[in-house]
């Protein structure tokens, strides 16, 4: 149990254009989803934490109309880079909060998605 | 500030153990997280330790004490596939997870 998808896993696009990345819970609902960026040899950077049915809250320094998040459902978030540039080049990963599992606050993170810009 | 420290690399032997500090500064704490990363994946989850203590799973072991904010994973029987970036992160008053930088450990056969 406890897994969450996301899609694309890779993605390579120009300089300008836009990428949308989805991340699924797949047999849990996730009331809470988190989007985080590593960079090589660096450690999990939160971006930005998306409730379902509201405004995602955004961490300081991340541009909210850059990396656009929508959490429409109780099982799928997406976040959207607009007007990508070769520096926002990245991993992104996002991870999902068990609605029913008050225990540990775990959080179940997806396999990521590798972003290069060229 | 809230902030997380713990070694950047160590390298240990197959068959050996090897133990990762990890201290933490955080507004509030409901729980200490050791995740595991291997290279171009994401992390997955090892251990949760919120009352002082030693916690055992396996070859993995984990400790906790609040007093200190201090926290260590144990690694028994080390195995080559254990080579991986271990990442200790604290859960503040707002359940927001605080993250170190995480420790890659090298396995030598």
């Amino acid at each position: 149990g406890a897994v969450v998808s996301q899609h694309p896993s890779w993605v390579i696009c120009k300089s300008g254009t836009s990428v949308k990345i989805e991340c699924r819970s797949l047999d849990f609902q996730a009331t809470t989803m988190f989007w985080y960026r590593q960079f090589p040899k660096q450690s999990l950077m939160l971006m930005a934490t998306s409730n379902e049915g509201s405004k995602a809250t955004y961490e300081q320094g991340v541009e909210k109309d850059k990396f656009l998040i929508n959490h429409a459902s109780l099982t799928l978030s997406t976040l959207t880079v607009t007007s990508a540039h070769p520096e926002d080049s990245s991993f992104y990963i996002c991870s999902a909060r068990d609605l029913e599992q008050g225990f540990a606050y775990e959080q179940y993170f997806g396999p990521g998605t590798r972003l290069t810009v060229t | 500030g809230q902030n997380i420290d713990q070694p950047t690399e160590m390298t240990a032997t197959e068959g050996a153990i090897v133990q990762i500090n990890c201290t933490y500064q955080t507004s509030g704490f409901n729980g200490l997280f050791w995740y595991q990363q291997h290279a171009g994946e994401a992390p997955t989850f090892l251990s949760y330790n919120v009352l002082d203590g030693l916690e055992e799973k396996g070859r993995f072991s984990s400790f906790l004490s609040r007093s200190k904010g201090y926290s260590y994973l144990l690694l028994k029987e080390l195995q080559m596939k254990d080579s991986a970036s271990y990442l200790c992160a604290a859960m503040d008053s707002n359940y927001q997870l605080i993250w170190g930088a995480g420790t890659k450990l090298i396995i030598k056969p």
